[in-house]
């Protein structure tokens, strides 16, 4: 599966937008870009997936560009509670075995 | 509907000491993974199963760590004289699986709360 890349941590205030941004320069036709998050002592959440399209569900938005290269998790008004840790996932399924593959994702600190 | 739940929340355990760890998936999931996180360390993966066979066990760090899965639903991850460095959260998750297959599907994971291991 292809590598992505993330800031280390990045911050906003409560009611603002948080955009996390994410690089994947080398990901293949067939990989999606998936996100997850980590709350402090908690399993991971799934938050959204999206292959080459723009997708938004009740928790976020996911904005990729057109070269697929990059993308871009938007929370549209955070909360203290969107304090986590964000995984952005690029991952083919074989119908093998589609595990996920972690890096150390981008810490978002919510302010008030 | 009910979520992956996995016990014990927490377990602590001597060195040199049997551990088993039990996973709950969600209904209707045939596969199922286990990861570990350890402080300071991202998540890994352990092993994979889809139904009851364990078609990659790649992650498994030493012969001492096993699993199994039976009836397609509930699997048990079993440490073998628990060493320190075992201390990790060990989480599992579960997807539909092969049996949503298609063209361009997608399948989603979805992680239970863990089970945190000190191994002492």
């Amino acid at each position: 599966d292809a590598k992505t890349t993330q800031p280390t941590s990045m911050d906003c205030a409560e009611g603002r937008a948080a955009n996390l941004p994410c690089n994947h320069s080398t990901i293949s036709g067939n990989e999606y870009v998936y996100w997850y998050r980590q709350i402090h002592s908690q399993g991971p959440q799934y938050i959204i997936h999206g292959l080459k399209n723009n997708e938004t569900n009740e928790m976020a938005s996911l904005i990729i560009t057109e070269d697929r290269k990059s993308s871009t998790l938007i929370l549209p008004h955070a909360t203290l509670r969107d304090t986590a840790v964000y995984y952005c996932i690029v991952r083919a399924f074989t119908g093998a075995n589609s595990k996920l593959t972690f890096g150390k994702g981008i810490t978002l600190s919510v302010r008030p | 509907g009910a979520g992956v739940s996995q016990s014990p929340s927490n377990k602590v355990t001597e060195k040199g000491k049997d551990v088993e760890l039990r996973c709950d998936p969600i209904s209707g999931h045939t596969a199922l993974y286990w990861y570990r996180q350890s402080l300071g360390q991202g998540l890994e993966f352990l092993i994979y199963f889809q139904g009851n066979s364990a078609p990659d066990k790649s992650g498994l760090p030493s012969d001492r760590f096993s699993a199994e899965r039976t009836g397609g639903s509930v699997s048990t991850l079993t440490i073998q004289r628990t060493q320190q460095e075992d201390s990790a959260v060990y989480l599992c998750a579960s997807s539909l699986g092969l049996a949503s297959g298609g063209v361009g599907f997608t399948d989603t994971q979805y992680f239970g709360p863990g089970t945190r291991l000190t191994v002492l």
